[in-house]
């Protein structure tokens, strides 16, 4: 079992739509969860992080972190074709280097 | 945000050749700089850690001989991929962070910034 899952899609929307993109892991000892966003081609750019369980909002984006359940949900509102990229989940332990582990990455596709 | 390029973006190169490749951070000093290789729809996978003035340190399967990193300054590290065959050929990223691994605080996050990557293709 890999540390941490993330379905590669590719997930498909309309414009507008919520978009939900998802991770799992299974180091309970993880502490920070960040979303990356990559487009073709480009290096992966942070999106927003979460230090330990809860939810975060940045504008159309929320992220939330279920660590009981070892789970973590990003949320994108009002999807728009410039949306369109691979997000990648990452997380990282509370202590020692900070590098963080990286899913595998959803492909996402927001279609006008 | 902080901007890290690589160069180049893309080389093509004959097997058994040698390939340099540069990462730059712009406007910071990087204490730490990590190398990526990301091969199509598959993560991220870290290859090594340097920090400046110092030997790298490689993650396990990573041939320390064959992936040749030089972290020279703050604000120059290096990859060479000695006598490369075609199953190196992926996208090689790295990124690159300011001071030690800790969070600033209970909140905060110390973040790596990523470079855009080099596609290498192996002929």
């Amino acid at each position: 079992q890999k540390e941490v899952e993330q379905d590669p899609g590719p997930l498909s929307v309309p414009e507008g739509a919520i978009v939900s993109l998802n991770c799992t892991y299974s180091n309970s000892a993880f502490q920070y969860f960040m979303w990356y966003r990559q487009y073709s081609r480009k290096g992966p750019e942070l999106l927003m992080y979460t230090y330990s369980s809860g939810n975060k909002e940045d504008g159309r984006f929320t992220a939330q972190v279920d660590k009981s359940s070892k789970y973590i949900s990003l949320f994108i509102r009002d999807s728009q074709p410039s949306d369109s990229a691979t997000y990648l989940c990452a997380m990282t332990l509370s202590g020692g280097s900070y590098i963080p582990t990286f899913g595998r990455g959803t492909s996402l596709i927001v279609h006008p | 945000g902080a901007v890290v390029s690589q160069h180049p973006s893309w080389v093509i190169c004959k097997s058994g050749t040698s390939v340099k490749i540069e990462c730059r951070s712009l406007d910071f000093q990087a204490t730490t700089m990590f190398w990526y290789r990301q091969f199509p729809k598959q993560s991220l996978m870290l290859m090594a850690t340097s920090n400046e003035g110092s030997k790298a340190t490689y993650e396990q399967g990573v041939e320390k001989d064959k992936f040749l990193i030089n972290h020279a300054s703050l604000t120059l590290s290096t990859l060479t991929v000695t006598s490369a065959h075609p199953e190196d050929s992926s996208f090689y990223i790295c990124s690159a962070r300011v001071g030690g691994g800790g969070p600033h605080g209970t909140s905060g996050y110390n973040e790596q910034f990523f470079g855009p990557g080099t596609r290498l293709t192996v002929l």
